[in-house]
């Protein structure tokens, strides 16, 4: 069965921080599919990275990084210099192309909070 | 460009009564998906049709169907409401799915049901 943890439920920063969001997943395939999603309060998932299980390439996106390390089954996620802006609930997310279609397996969630 | 509309965008029903959520793909995409998120948590899966055709089911009772119509659109109907099914729906559509599952799904704003 997947499964996704994300640790971290809450993570208050001060603006221009660095903040990095942890992602742990289980699955028995080899070839699978990571996902980030913001959540901001309006209620959307506005989809931010994807990444499959063979290329462990880091990935940077303007402020955004990501971290996939396989060894560990992390998918790890950094905003340098963090804005108001991107307070929002965090998911990351797995999914199997042996599992139903494209269904994603979500984590709970990171609530990131930035103050000004 | 449209994204993925969903209607009503609020609803209160009371215990026992059934609810039709609507859901608009995104112009071109043939698959929709269906996500229950409760409070605090991170989004479930709950079906996936493509083609008009169910292509996935997640862990949730038969009170819970779904179809989709010749345009792509989809309805999500819940019957018996219980107190437990208060929660934001989420409604994804992608392109295809399994042959293009690193495909990200783009998700709607929700509708969000409350139960009383």
């Amino acid at each position: 069965a997947q499964k996704v943890t994300q640790a971290q439920t809450e993570i208050s920063v001060v603006e221009k921080e660095d903040v990095t969001l942890d992602c742990v997943y289980e699955t028995r395939d080899t070839t699978y599919y990571l996902f980030w999603y913001k959540q901001p309060p309006s209620g959307e998932l506005v989809f931010l990275i994807r990444r499959n299980s063979f290329d462990e390439q880091n990935e940077i996106s303007g402020r955004y990084s990501w971290n996939f390390q396989k060894s560990t089954s992390s998918f790890n996620f950094t905003i340098t210099a963090s804005q108001v802006v991107d307070s929002a609930v965090y998911f990351c997310a797995l999914s199997d192309p042996n599992n139903a279609g494209n269904m994603l397996t979500f984590g709970g969630g990171t609530r990131l909070m930035v103050k000004p | 460009d449209a994204g993925v509309t969903q209607s009503p965008t609020h609803l209160i029903k009371t215990r026992g009564q059934h609810v039709t959520l609507r859901c608009s793909p995104i112009s071109g995409h043939k698959s929709v998906s269906w996500y229950q998120q409760v409070l605090g948590q991170g989004p479930q899966f709950i079906f996936q049709y493509y083609e008009k055709e169910e292509r996935g089911r997640g862990n949730f009772p038969d009170r819970f169907s779904a179809r989709q119509f010749p345009n792509y659109s989809s309805e999500l109907n819940v019957n018996a409401l219980l107190l437990g099914d208060s929660a934001l729906y989420l409604c994804a559509s992608s392109f295809k799915y399994l042959d293009r599952v690193d495909q990200p799904q783009h998700f709607g704003d929700g509708t969000r049901l409350s139960i009383l």
